[in-house]
This record gives C-alpha cells, sequence and structure tokens, in this order.
C-alpha cells in the first residue's frame, strides 16, 4: 500500500539555523509533491508545489527538492525564526482530480 | 472571499446521535473534501468530491455519509456517532480547472463523543 513518512515527528533547531525536514514514499508515483505549514488549533495552508519533472523550487527562505528516483522530498528553511514554529506536513497526488495523501507532519520547534 | 468555512466549531455528541458539519467554500472550487486529523495518525481522508452531483470514498468512508448539490457546499453526515469519530474534521477544497493544486482547508470542527 501506499505509504508517505516524514522523517521524525520532532525537530528542534536553533534561531538562524537551516532546518531540514524529509519526506520518503513508496509505492507511489506521485506527479506532484506539496508542503502544508499546520499551526496548533488551525487547518494547513499551502507552502509550495513541486512537479515530477522539477528538481528544486524556492520561496523566500523556503526550499524544496524532489528526487523521483529516491522517492524523496527535502523541506529546508534557511535562517529559521521562532515563528516558524509549526508542525510541517508533506502531501502527494497524481493529478488534479486525485485526493491528496497526507504524511502524518514533523513538528518544527525553532529555539531562540 | 471568506474561504472555506465550517461549522460547528466544537460539538459533543452522545453515541448514537446523528448530526451534520456543514462546510462552505465561496471560491468557486470544483474539488472538494473531508478528512479527520487524530494524534499520531496525521490527515486522513473521509470522502471527496469532484464536482456537484459526484462523491467518492476515501481511506476512512466508514459511519459517514456526504452529498454535493451545489459547488458551494460539501455537508458532512455522521449517521450514528461512536467514540471512534471523536477526532478534528477538516473540510479543504481546490480549483480543478487551472491546474494549481494549492488546496485551500477550513478552520476545523472538533468533534467529541462520549
Amino acid at each position: 500500500s501506499q505509504k508517505i513518512e516524514q522523517n521524525s515527528e520532532a525537530l528542534n533547531i536553533q534561531e538562524g539555523k537551516t532546518a531540514t525536514l524529509t519526506c520518503n514514499y513508496t509505492n507511489y508515483s506521485p506527479a506532484y509533491l506539496q508542503w502544508y505549514r499546520q499551526d496548533p488549533g488551525r487547518g494547513p495552508v499551502f507552502l509550495l508545489l513541486i512537479r515530477e519533472n522539477e528538481k528544486e523550487k524556492r520561496k523566500e527562505r523556503l526550499k524544496v527538492t524532489f528526487d523521483t528516483t529516491l522517492k524523496q522530498s527535502l523541506f529546508h528553511i534557511t535562517a529559521s525564526q521562532p515563528a516558524d514554529s509549526a508542525t510541517y506536513l508533506c502531501a502527494l497526488t497524481n493529478s488534479g482530480n486525485t485526493p491528496l495523501v497526507f504524511g502524518k507532519g514533523t513538528r518544527l520547534s525553532v529555539i531562540a | 472571499n471568506a474561504g472555506v468555512t465550517q461549522t460547528p466549531k466544537f460539538q459533543v455528541l452522545k453515541t448514537g446521535q446523528s448530526m451534520t458539519l456543514q462546510c462552505a467554500q465561496d471560491m468557486n472550487h470544483e474539488y472538494m473534501s473531508w478528512y479527520r486529523q487524530d494524534p499520531g495518525m496525521g490527515l486522513r481522508l473521509i470522502h471527496y468530491s469532484v464536482g456537484a452531483g459526484i462523491t467518492d470514498q476515501g481511506e476512512v468512508p466508514n459511519g459517514y455519509n456526504v452529498s454535493r448539490s451545489t459547488t458551494e457546499d460539501f455537508p458532512l453526515r455522521l449517521l450514528s456517532a461512536a467514540p471512534s469519530q471523536t477526532s478534528v474534521y477538516f473540510c479543504a477544497s481546490r480549483l480543478l480547472s487551472t491546474g494549481t493544486y494549492e488546496q485551500y482547508f477550513g478552520p476545523g470542527t472538533r468533534l467529541t463523543v462520549t
């Protein structure tokens, strides 16, 4: 069956460092991979989408890579700030009509 | 735009009661879906719809019904509530026609079944 794993349940880093979160998947050939941010008590918010034919995508301090050979995506937050503390979710889909399948998320804490 | 709205925000039910969780979006999105989120389990898909009159089951559909009579609304019905349905429920929508695939979520409904 399809499986999406996010490397760790929780990650603590120092302010100013780069946070790197990992998303691995098996038994899946996604066309699109997305990252979402979720704050406590709120719904997830879309951050970035990367397509299977793209290696890397950037948006301000965020960078996402997508390696379809390794079946892995890396999500980087550079110059991290305490305001970046949240749970980050990886999500996959084959096409626009098919449902998004989510990983369980990684809770990031940025310590000042 | 209000985006995706959900009511109620909180609900307590007794085992065996039925209720409807409301979801509405004002962005003219074709695709709508319902997820439940439990500690340690992540977001799991209950039902989804690619347009008015079309619904399909997700990963955990048992005990839930949906209908999609309009583009805007996608209510989730609990037929006979069970303690295992205690969870936070999220409704989400996205546009299919432009290929952006960004999904918008509502604020969630926290349901407790006693």
